[in-house]
């Protein structure tokens, strides 16, 4: 089974702290993804990644920033946290083609 | 208006229902379709994909109508282990394979 790890479930961060999220995946993935998941909202794309140093935008990239500098590892920066980056951030990797998604357990962030 | 846009329940449902949800997509670009569970603060896990054709995994019975670009999710004999929400899922061609996410419908199943 394709395995994608967070390195974090929960985080607690003040407002202005620069904070990075990680995310491994252990099946050679190509492609890997970083959503926020909020009440009512539903999963939004911040970033995704097809490649090692390749970075795509998504639905709602301000504030964030990511970096692919292995291909099993995708990681999300929030530059300077703010309370509305507040929500759960969920990380995901599938290989190239048309398939389902892995996604890791999760890392509920609070900014305070 | 929403790519992927579903019905947010809740659904309230007695063990051994049937329970359908339905779910359109605006799209008409999308190839791929796939239902996801997610239980509270955990994260989706693949349900299943849909075909064409119509596709049944046990209980779970899912079809797409192309023309009116709807999708569905039928649920036979509910369990309670059923509760969750269910994400209507549908991806773009390309290698990307950008997945876009509907906000979900909730499911209780009760005794």
């Amino acid at each position: 089974d394709v395995k994608v790890t967070q390195s974090s479930r929960y985080l607690v961060k003040r407002t202005g702290e620069k904070v990075f999220l990680e995310c491994v995946q252990d099946m050679d993935h190509e492609n890997m993804f970083w959503y926020r998941q909020d009440p009512g909202l539903g999963l939004r794309l911040i970033y995704f990644s097809y490649d090692v140093k390749m970075k795509e935008k998504g639905d709602i990239p301000e504030g964030y920033s990511v970096s692919r500098e292995k291909k099993e590892r995708f990681s999300l920066i929030l530059e300077s946290a703010s309370t509305n980056q507040t929500s759960m951030y969920l990380c995901a990797s599938v290989d190239r083609g048309l398939g389902g998604y892995t996604f890791g357990s999760g890392t509920r962030l609070t900014v305070v | 208006r929403k790519e992927v846009e579903q019905d947010p329940g809740p659904f309230n449902v007695p063990e051994g229902a049937t329970v359908a949800f339905n779910c359109t997509y605006s799209n008409s670009a999308s190839q791929s379709f796939f239902w996801y569970r997610q239980d509270c603060r955990k994260e989706p896990k693949l349900l299943m994909s849909v075909y064409s054709s119509g596709n049944e995994d046990g209980r779970f019975t899912a079809q797409l109508n192309r023309a009116s670009q709807y999708i569905s999710l039928l649920i036979r004999d509910s369990k309670l282990s059923d509760s969750a929400t269910y994400l209507c899922v549908s991806s773009l061609s390309g290698g990307y394979n950008k997945l876009i996410f509907g906000a979900g419908t909730r499911l209780a199943v009760h005794p």
